[in-house]
Parts: structure tokens; C-alpha cells; sequence
């Protein structure tokens, strides 16, 4: 049972590429989730998507782009890069948002030099 | 104020010991409530959802408190392992749902 996965693990960029970090879940949960974590500043949300084709914005969305064109799968674009956005990003799903736990992947851990 | 909030600790604590944190929450219309345990910068992971009756998982003990608006975390036995940020997560579904994380305890057992 792989759950929910990310990838790459880590990643090093320059500022200004894009960048896209992967998620995958086999659970067929609906809710998926996207957030950050930098010190100081614990869990900050993202974006999450409640189906396919369904997406909204979480608490930092600037700069951030996602789609979900299938339920398994839930990717993280970073249009153009910048060093702010250096953090560690999880991925997590959910059966359901209202009275169920979220479930993480294993992070990425992102550089922008 | 912050929605949810917790003491960041640390929290030193020997090893047998037992230690107890709590976690705020502001919202009254919060309904569900979890703990997750996170190590040095690894993902979260759900240590026990809350029930309104209390709960008990091994050495673990989780208690909700509707009235004050909080819920505890009670570890016995402290073991070395237990070394680790503890998070609290709410639910609030007033309207929208939102899930909130606090920002973590931290503890420390120490030999």
C-alpha cells in the first residue's frame, strides 16, 4: 500500500524556472492538499482540491499554480521561482475534510539559489 | 489571537516521566480534533483523533474540553522515542471547512 507519495524529494532551482513538484495517492481519497513548512511558521496551506477538476486557494496561493486532472494524482507548479519560496512542501489527502485526518507524503524539500 | 494555539516548549522531560500539553482553540463551531506527531522536519503523522469522551491509545491519552476550548495530550511513561514536535489540528466547519494546525510542542525525553 504506497498511500500518498511526492516527488522528487529534493530539489535545487534557480530563480525565475519553473518547477513541479508531483503527488500521488492510491487511497482514491477526494481531498487533497498542498502545503508548506518553514520555521516559525508551522503548516501554511496552499492550495487543496476537493475532486477532480476541483481546485481553490488555501492561505499563500501567490505564486503557485495546481491542477488535478485526475483524482490519484495533485501537482504543485511554481511558475517562476523565487527564494521565498524555499520550504519543505507536503502533499496530503483526506476522505473527507470535515471530520476525517489528513494523511502526508513525505515532503519535498525545495532550494531556490 | 491565533485560531489554534500551543505552547512551542521545549518540553525536557526525563525519561518514566509523564507530561501533559494543551491546545487552544478559539472557534466554537470547531468539531473535529486530532494530534500528529512530527519529527525534525519529516511529515506529520496522526497519533489519535480526540472524541468528546476522552480517548486512549497505549501511554497515550487525549481529552477534549468544549467548554474551555481546549484539548490535552497526556503521555506516560515518556520514552525516548516519544522525542518529537506534538501538533494539534482542528476542524472547523462553520459555513467553509477549515483545518487548522497549530504550530507544535516540542518535546524532549532525555536519559
Amino acid at each position: 500500500d504506497a498511500g500518498i507519495t511526492q516527488s522528487p524529494r529534493y530539489k535545487i532551482t534557480e530563480t525565475g524556472r519553473q518547477v513541479t513538484l508531483m503527488c500521488h495517492q492510491t487511497w482514491s481519497h477526494s481531498y487533497m492538499f498542498w502545503y508548506r513548512q518553514d520555521l516559525g511558521h508551522g503548516l501554511r496551506l496552499i492550495y487543496y482540491s476537493a475532486a477532480a477538476d476541483i481546485t481553490d486557494k488555501g492561505e499563500v496561493p501567490d505564486g503557485y499554480v495546481v491542477s488535478r486532472s485526475k483524482t490519484e494524482n495533485f501537482p504543485l507548479t511554481l511558475e517562476s521561482a523565487t527564494r521565498s519560496q524555499t520550504s519543505v512542501y507536503f502533499c496530503a489527502s483526506s476522505e473527507s475534510p470535515y471530520n476525517q485526518p489528513q494523511h502526508f507524503g513525505d515532503g519535498t524539500r525545495l532550494s531556490i539559489l | 489571537r491565533k485560531e489554534v494555539e500551543q505552547d512551542p516548549g521545549p518540553f525536557n522531560v526525563p525519561e518514566g516521566a509523564t507530561v501533559a500539553f494543551n491546545c487552544t482553540y478559539s472557534n466554537s463551531a470547531s468539531q473535529s480534533f486530532f494530534w500528529y506527531r512530527q519529527d525534525c522536519r519529516k511529515e506529520p503523522k496522526l497519533l489519535m483523533s480526540v472524541y468528546s469522551s476522552g480517548n486512549e491509545d497505549g501511554r497515550f491519552t487525549a481529552q477534549l474540553n468544549r467548554a474551555s476550548q481546549y484539548i490535552s495530550l497526556l503521555i506516560r511513561d515518556s520514552k525516548l522515542s516519544d522525542s518529537a514536535t506534538y501538533l494539534c489540528v482542528v476542524i472547523v466547519t462553520s459555513g467553509t471547512y477549515k483545518y487548522i494546525f497549530g504550530t507544535g510542542t516540542r518535546l524532549k525525553v532525555l536519559a
